[in-house]
C-alpha cells in the first residue's frame, strides 16, 4: 500500500523559511516524479513544483525564486523549503506522486498539512 | 504559460446530467493531456478523469470525457448525478514542464 505523508511544523513567522518533509512508502520513488502542490484556505489547487529521482527539479515560476525541492533516496523522503514567507503563504501542502512523462498523472497523494504563516 | 478556465460554480438536479468545461488560454488543448480531479472537502483529490476521456479503475461509468478543438476546452461530464457527486472538480494540464491546474468548479446537486 502506497502511502505518502507529510511533516514540518504547523506555524511559521514571517519571513522566515517553511520547510515540509514527505516521506514515501509501498512504491520505489524512481518511477515518478514528486511534487508539491498547495491549496490556501477556500481557494483551488496551486502547483509548486516537482522533483525527479535524477534530481532534476520544476518550479512554478510564480514561486520559482524562492522554492527549493530536495529528494533524500537514502531515506525515501523529498522536501519542501520555501524561503521568505508570508501570510499569502499559508495553505494546506498537498506531496503528490506522478507517473513521469510528457502529461504526468498524479497517482498518490498525501493527506494535507495546514501551514499558516503568523 | 497557459491558463486554464473554468466555471466557479455549477449546480443540477439529481438524476440531471452536468458538464464541466475548462478552457484553455494559451496555447492548444490538445498538446497535452487534460486530467480531471474531485475533492470532497477536507480530503486529498482522487482522479476521475485521466488522459482527456480515460477512467480509472472503481470510478463509476456516469463519469466521462471528453476534448474539443474548436473551443480549445476539455470537459468533464457527469450523468446520473447522485448527491455524493457534490464536490470541486479541478482539470490539470501542462506546458512542457510546467503544470497548470484550473481554478476550479464547485458543484451542487441540489
Amino acid at each position: 500500500q502506497v502511502q505518502l505523508q507529510e511533516s514540518g511544523p504547523g506555524l511559521v513567522k514571517p519571513s522566515e523559511t517553511l520547510s515540509l518533509s514527505c516521506a514515501v512508502s509501498g512504491v520505489s520513488m524512481q518511477s515518478y516524479c514528486w511534487a508539491w502542490i498547495r491549496q490556501s484556505p477556500g481557494k483551488g489547487l496551486e502547483w509548486i513544483g516537482y522533483i525527479y529521482y535524477s534530481g532534476s527539479s520544476y518550479y512554478n515560476s510564480s514561486l520559482e525564486s524562492r522554492v527549493t525541492i530536495s529528494i533524500d533516496r537514502s531515506k525515501t523522503q523529498f522536501s519542501l523549503n520555501l524561503r521568505s514567507a508570508t501570510a499569502a503563504d499559508t495553505a494546506v501542502y498537498f506531496c503528490a506522486g506522478a507517473v513521469a512523462g510528457s502529461s504526468p498523472l498524479i497517482d498518490y497523494w498525501g493527506p494535507g498539512i495546514l501551514v499558516t504563516v503568523s | 504559460n497557459f491558463v486554464l478556465i473554468q466555471p466557479h460554480s455549477v449546480s443540477e438536479s439529481p438524476g440531471k446530467t452536468v458538464t464541466i468545461s475548462c478552457t484553455r488560454s494559451g496555447g492548444s488543448i490538445g498538446s497535452h493531456y487534460v486530467h480531471w480531479y474531485q475533492q470532497r472537502p477536507g480530503t486529498s483529490p482522487t482522479t476521475v478523469i485521466y488522459e482527456d476521456k480515460q477512467r480509472p479503475s472503481g470510478v463509476s461509468d456516469r463519469f466521462s470525457g471528453s476534448l474539443d478543438t474548436s473551443s480549445n476546452s476539455a470537459s468533464l461530464t457527469i450523468s446520473g448525478l447522485k448527491t455524493e457527486d457534490e464536490a470541486d472538480y479541478y482539470c490539470l494540464s501542462f506546458d512542457g514542464r510546467f503544470w497548470v491546474f484550473g481554478g476550479g468548479t464547485k458543484l451542487t446537486v441540489l
